[in-house]
């Protein structure tokens, strides 16, 4: 069974850049999309970024200018950074698989980052 | 349009069946999946394919699609689906776009 597993800072300070890990166990990964998704308090989903198995990241254009979206193929982690974060990034981050008939998977447990002066 | 259009609240009596739908232009190319998602929990995939079901989620769970709207119906509503939904697909530009949710109250 596949299982994501996601760490990172909870709180930050406007202007600061926020990191995040998502540790993937239990099946193949670089034959996937690796995904990040976050949801503001109260509100809807919001997919961030993509890291495509052949190489390569795939951006909401919203967010492009301050993400990246990187894999360690080596051990199976996936990371998200986000820079000059402001309030407006306060929400509850999620990873997740992607497949190729455009699926979500299998999802991390979520993390809320803060960002608070 | 990158925009996928879901009503933001549906509400169901006990046992009765509800569909919850969602439109974009971008789903005459792309099919869409569904989420349901519970108060502090991560969303869970329950339709992809257009109408493929995960293990472990219930037959009364189906989907749907015809030209821009795809739909999620609920035959045999219980207390366990009331939660949020969410349908998700990719826009023209190969980005992923989420509608923005649907509460869904059993009554």
């Amino acid at each position: 069974q596949v299982r994501l597993q996601q760490w990172g800072a909870g709180l930050l300070k406007p202007s600061e850049t926020l990191s995040l890990t998502c540790a993937v166990y239990g099946d193949s990964f670089s034959a996937f999309f690796w995904n990040w998704i976050r949801q503001s308090p109260g509100k809807g989903l919001e997919w961030i970024g993509e890291s495509r198995p052949s190489g390569g990241s795939n951006y909401n254009p919203s967010l492009e200018s301050r993400v990246t979206i990187s894999v360690d193929t080596s051990k199976n982690q996936v990371f998200m950074n986000l820079s000059s974060v402001t309030a407006a990034d306060t929400a509850v981050y999620y990873c997740a698989r992607g497949n190729y008939g455009n699926d979500l998977d299998f999802w991390g447990q979520g993390g809320l980052v803060t960002v608070s002066s | 349009s990158s925009e996928l259009t879901q009503d933001p609240a549906v509400s169901v009596a006990l046992g009765q069946t509800v569909r919850i739908a969602c439109q974009g232009d971008s789903l005459r190319s792309y099919s869409a999946s569904w989420y349901q998602q519970k108060p502090g929990q991560a969303p869970l995939l329950v339709i992809y394919g257009k109408n493929k079901r995960p293990s472990g989620i219930p037959v009364r769970i189906s989907g749907s699609s015809s030209g821009t709207t795809s739909s999620l119906t609920i035959t045999g509503a219980q207390a366990d689906d009331e939660a949020d939904y969410y349908c998700n697909s990719r826009d023209s530009s190969g980005s992923r776009v989420f509608g923005g949710g649907t509460k869904l109250t059993v009554l």
